[in-house]
């Protein structure tokens, strides 16, 4: 299975709303409902933001938020502050590899 | 508070070898498996091993066909841990320049397939 697909690059204005896309196949995200998504600031530990598409964590605030469509899993932050800068990945369960990941979405705060 | 920190990366020749290590704090760490995962320069995240947590079961990645396997093959990297002194290792032979990444020990899988903490990583440069 290879990586998830996941647009390079998105940007938007404090306090908008921007969608994070992770494109698999039906034996990737498809198929599962294991779908999670990491955030990750360079230099950093990467941070659990989402998991099994829609739960967050203790302690994730709730303007993330995750969902599914057929082959296609988003995340979407609300609300967007500058510290919402940062890598973010998906991550799926996959019938030849348990943990593939996305290609990575770098997000800016314009 | 909840803590990993790995250690052990450096600079190594092709073909040579690494032990990391990862120190877990804050949490029973006998009770989750426990996972590397890795980031090469200007690239995504790669899952390299997870293992149970007792040590009984252990599977890596065969990233060249895609497929995982159980430690019946195990390759150039061998996953292990030390419930006793919290630690997570992860063993690495014959080491080639596209093993070079930061390598992040994490906590799961759990939650459907989450890695649910994260160290700083520590970087791993092959090259001669």
């Amino acid at each position: 299975q290879s990586a998830l697909t996941q647009p390079a690059s998105v940007s938007g204005s404090p306090g908008q709303s921007i969608t994070i896309s992770c494109t698999g196949t039906s034996s990737a995200v498809g198929g599962y409902n294991f779908v999670s998504w990491y955030q990750h600031h360079p230099g950093k530990a990467p941070k659990l933001i989402i998991y099994q598409i829609s739960n967050r964590p203790s302690g994730i605030s709730n303007r993330f938020s995750g969902s599914k469509s057929g082959n296609t899993a988003s995340l979407t932050i609300s609300g967007l502050q500058a510290e919402d800068e940062a890598d973010y990945y998906c991550s799926s369960y996959t019938s030849s590899s348990p943990y593939v990941f996305g290609t990575g979405t770098k997000v800016t705060v314009v | 508070e909840v803590q990993l920190v790995e250690s052990g990366g450096g600079l190594v020749q092709p073909g040579g070898s690494l032990r990391l290590s990862c120190a877990a704090s804050g949490f029973t760490f006998s009770n989750y498996w426990m996972s590397w995962v890795r980031q090469a320069p200007g690239k995504g995240l790669e899952w390299v091993a997870n293992i149970k947590q007792d040590g009984s079961e252990t599977y890596y990645v065969d990233s060249v066909n895609e497929k995982y396997y159980g430690d019946s093959v195990k390759g150039r990297f061998t996953i292990s841990r030390d419930n006793a002194r919290n630690s997570l290792y992860l063993q690495m032979n014959s080491l080639k320049a596209d093993d070079t990444a930061i390598y992040y020990c994490a906590r799961g899988p759990l939650k459907g397939d989450a890695f649910d903490m994260w160290g700083q990583g520590t970087m791993v440069i092959v090259s001669s």
